[in-house]
């Protein structure tokens, strides 16, 4: 079974610094794919950033990096510099293949609650 | 310009009033998923369309239904809503259901049972 595990329920930053939000994952394929959501409070999920398992250097977009540890099996997201705009909840997701099934479940941590203070 | 979009925002029914709330998108997706999402816990997945082909979670209660008329739409039917159905549903769309595909939500809906 395929599990995501973000231990921080809610973190705090000053506006400009970077702050690390966790995620730990587990599965048994040796073929999955990470993501990183935002969900303000209006309630849309937004897409960030993704990683592939096979892929041999970590993703970025923009202010956005992730510091993907395969062998500790964490896809940290990493926010860089801060914005008033960055407060919100924010979950990790895995697509790995689903037992005995030919197609990949997205599956979600419970998420992290970030508060950016000026 | 939205792509899913989900109606109502925010829905109130009745104990045991059947409710449907619906979902439509403008991405041509073959893929659309209904998730419920519970205050402080991570979305769970319902159930999910490939097309016509509807896909079930096994833990998924006999009480949550599905429809997909079109590309275009998808509806949650609730039956008989209970005081636990309470959550914020999402729908999300993807193209596939490939590894690295990204999926595409809604703004969700609330749903209050009184």
């Amino acid at each position: 079974a395929q599990k995501i595990t973000q231990t921080q329920p809610g973190m705090f930053v000053q506006e400009k610094e970077a702050v690390t939000l966790d995620c730990t994952y587990d599965t048994s394929d040796q073929s999955y794919g990470l993501f990183w959501y935002k969900q303000p409070s209006s309630g849309e999920m937004i897409f960030l950033i993704y990683q592939g398992s096979y892929d041999e250097q970590n993703a970025t977009e923009g202010r956005y990096s992730l510091n993907f540890q395969k062998a500790r099996k964490s896809a940290n997201l990493v926010i860089s510099a801060s914005q008033l705009g960055d407060s919100a909840m924010y979950f990790c997701a895995m697509r790995a293949r689903r037992s005995g099934g030919s197609n990949y479940k997205l599956t979600f941590g419970k998420g992290t609650l970030l508060t950016v203070n000026p | 310009d939205a792509m899913v979009i989900q109606n109502p925002r925010y829905q109130v029914t009745q104990f045991g009033k059947p409710v449907t709330l619906s979902c439509s998108q403008t991405l041509n997706h073959n893929v659309m998923y209904w998730y419920q999402q519970k205050s402080s816990q991570a979305p769970k997945l319902l159930f999910h369309y490939y097309d016509k082909d509807f896909n079930n979670e096994a833990d998924t209660p006999d009480n949550f239904q599905s429809r997909r008329p079109n590309t275009s739409f998808c509806f949650l039917d609730i039956r008989s809503p209970g005081l636990g159905d309470a959550a914020m549903y999402l729908c999300a769309t993807s193209r596939d259901r490939g590894l690295n595909t990204e999926a595409f939500f809604g703004q969700g809906t609330r749903l209050t049972v009184v």
